[in-house]
């Protein structure tokens, strides 16, 4: 069965301290993998997606087929950065999604 | 630009009530999905409609049915709510080509409560 897993529900941190949030799943062939970010009072979008390669908001995932793992880093954590994260590993059929990770970011 | 587009916001029904979930998205994409939020679950698919004419069950389709009315709209149709259906209501577009490959384009949430 596909599964995906994020095994820290929350994540607190201060501000400048980096941040990594983890991803792991278990999928037969090679899923396309996105992260999706939910700010407070906003609808579910879209962070970045590893097939980009791209840093968005200061945020990169990198994709380890090995220990099937896309963990989502950044180097200086911004309180505009606290939200909930969800990974999702996708194929052509369909989308699953982590159970997320709330990531808080203090002053 | 409205993207995704979800009706009502909110919503409480007495259990056994019927209840349609309107969906609609302007962006000409092929796919549309249902999902449900609940806390400490993350996002379980229900149901999803790769393309008009074309539904198919996700996670956690029972006690649910859906309709791809064209490719605009796709409807969640709740016939006899249980309290065990509370949660927030997600829906949820992506583009053609690959399908499920494209990311997910998603609505405010419809948040049900079922007394």
């Amino acid at each position: 069965a596909q599964r995906v897993t994020q095994p820290e529900k929350l994540l607190s941190v201060f501000k400048g301290a980096p941040v990594e949030l983890k991803c792991n799943y278990s999928y037969s062939g090679s899923p396309e993998l996105f992260w999706y970010v939910q700010y407070s009072r906003q609808r579910l979008q879209l962070l970045l997606r590893h097939i980009s390669r791209e840093s968005i908001k200061g945020f990169t995932a990198d994709l380890n087929k090995g220990e099937t793992s896309f963990h989502l880093k950044k180097p200086f954590a911004q309180e505009e950065d606290s939200a909930m994260y969800y990974c999702a590993p996708t194929t052509y059929s369909t989308l699953t999604f982590g159970k997320g990770t709330m990531l808080l970011v203090s002053p | 630009n409205a993207g995704v587009t979800q009706t009502p916001k909110f919503q409480v029904l007495k259990t056994g009530q019927s209840m349609t979930l309107q969906c609609a998205q302007d962006m000409n994409h092929n796919s549309m999905y249902w999902y449900r939020q609940d806390p400490g679950m993350g996002l379980r698919l229900i149901y999803y409609s790769a393309s008009e004419g074309t539904t198919d069950k996700g996670e956690v389709p029972n006690g649910y049915n859906v309709s791809r009315l064209n490719k605009r709209e796709f409807s969640l149709r709740l016939e006899s709510a249980a309290p065990s259906q509370t949660s927030v209501y997600f829906c949820a577009s992506s583009g053609s080509g690959q399908g499920a490959l494209q990311p997910q384009h998603f609505g405010d949430g419809t948040r049900l409560s079922i007394l």
